[in-house]
């Protein structure tokens, strides 16, 4: 069982167009994570949400947690070549002050064609 | 610049070999650090927490006498990977908490070690 859903998980659109990536769960997470990956390389964070309803905004990429802290998505305006990568939610289920790994989502898959 | 170090970046061996990667952090310390595993196409997998002067914790499925995880140091962890099959080929990605410490604190990667095993 998956507990990060992410979608989708392939995208395929053209420079200039919009798009919005979705990260769904059942479970509270306490903060959630976007990174970028690369080919070859490992991921990169783009940003973190932790409060509920939280939206954060970098250049044209506008993050947004939900009001439950259960899902998550990013989405970009007027995509560039530049924007094409591998794109992964991940959330930490408990910030208690120990330590935890990150649940990952599946990853989406975004290339924007010129 | 890197601010986690992870060697070596590809290995390729024979079966039956063990294989040693390294995570180093830099510049700072890390009294945690996590490894995870990727397969083509897939996502990141947790694989165990490596701790500094304690055991590993490992996930659920992951065999510990398989990955062997030595935190020697603030600053490094080992994950051996014991009699290597091909089944273990794999991308291992180790990461650290900046702070050292977990929380909401983003994590920092290493950049990954392709391991294929012929």
């Amino acid at each position: 069982t998956q507990l990060l859903e992410q979608s989708p998980q392939f995208l395929s659109i053209q420079e200039g167009e919009n798009l919005t990536v979705y990260c769904n769960s059942s479970s509270v997470f306490s903060s959630l994570q976007w990174y970028r990956q690369e080919p070859g390389e490992g991921p990169v964070l783009l940003v973190t949400v932790v409060t509920g309803g939280e939206v954060k905004k970098l250049k044209r990429l506008t993050f947004q947690f939900g009001d439950a802290r259960k899902d998550s998505s990013l989405h970009i305006t007027a995509a560039q070549p530049g924007d094409t990568g591998l794109y992964l939610c991940a959330g930490l289920l408990n910030s208690g002050g120990g330590a935890d790994g990150l649940t990952f989502g599946k990853g989406t898959h975004l290339i924007i064609q010129p | 610049g890197a601010v986690v170090s992870q060697h070596p970046s590809w290995v390729i061996c024979k079966s039956g070999t063990s294989v040693k990667i390294e995570c180093r952090s830099l510049d700072f310390q890390a009294t945690t650090m996590f490894w995870y595993r990727q397969f083509p196409k897939q996502s990141l997998m947790l694989m165990a927490t490596s701790n500094e002067g304690s055991k590993a914790t490992y996930e659920q499925g992951v065999e510990k006498d398989k990955f062997l995880i030595n935190h020697a140091s603030l600053t490094l962890s080992t994950l051996t990977v014991t009699s290597a099959h091909p089944e273990d080929s794999s991308f291992y990605i180790c990461s650290a908490p900046l702070d050292g410490v977990s929380g909401h604190q983003p994590q920092h990667f290493g950049d990954g070690t392709r391991l294929s095993i012929l």
